[in-house]
């Protein structure tokens, strides 16, 4: 599975929108975005994925670049619930589901 | 069940001790995965099984990890001869979906995880 690159860690201030970014530039074409995030001690939450298209749901939205060597999960109302660890993951499709985490970003929500 | 879970939630055990670690997934999930987790660390995949059968072990450290799920429902970690270095949270997850095919239906869930502690 391809590697990512995140920051390790972004601030936000509450009600405003957390845009975490991450590169995988060496995404091969049948890869795709997925996104996990993990709050404090708990386990890890899955959040959304994509191949190509934009997508969203009642969590987030994954915006994933032409080239697909970037994309970046965005918390369009952040709140102090959403601070978190959040992970970028590239997989390819099928032969299980098996998840390979690096270090993620951690994101911290602040009045 | 409702959801993953995972049993003891805390162990703490002497050096050169075995433990096992059991793993209870959702009802119905074909897939089930080990996780190890160290303080600060993204989780580390271990070994996963579709159904009984053991699909992947290669991120299981040494031979003193094994891992089973004989009738493809309820699975356990063993590590034998714990060392000090074993200590951290271990973290089970099920999927519905053997195939990994994406979709929403097709999301993985996380135990609680299983916290050990080698003295």
């Amino acid at each position: 599975d391809a590697k990512t690159t995140q920051p390790p860690s972004m601030d936000c201030a509450e009600g405003r929108a957390a845009n975490l970014p991450c590169n995988h530039s060496t995404i091969s074409g049948n890869e795709y975005v997925y996104w996990y995030r993990q709050i404090h001690s708990q386990g890890p939450q899955y959040i959304i994925h994509g191949l190509k298209n934009n997508e969203t749901n009642e969590m987030a939205s994954l915006i994933i670049t032409e080239d697909r060597k970037s994309s970046t999960l965005i918390l369009p109302h952040a709140t102090l619930r959403d601070t978190a660890v959040y992970y970028c993951i590239v997989r390819v499709t099928g032969g299980g589901n098996k998840l390979t985490f690096g270090t993620g970003t951690q994101l911290k929500v602040e009045l | 069940g409702a959801g993953v879970s995972q049993s003891p939630r805390y162990k703490v055990t002497k050096r050169g001790q075995d433990v096992a670690l059991r793993c209870d997934p959702i009802s119905g999930h074909v897939s089930l995965y080990w996780y190890r987790q160290a303080l600060g660390q993204g989780p580390e995949f271990l070994t996963y099984f579709n159904y009984e059968a053991q699909q992947d072990k290669s991120g299981l450290p040494n031979d003193r990890f094994s891992a089973e799920r004989p009738e493809g429902s309820i699975s356990t970690l063993t590590i034998q001869r714990t060392e000090q270095r074993d200590s951290a949270m271990y973290r089970c997850a099920s999927s519905l979906d053997p195939t990994g095919v994406p979709s929403s239906g097709n999301t993985i869930y996380f135990g609680e995880g299983s916290w050990l502690t080698v003295v």
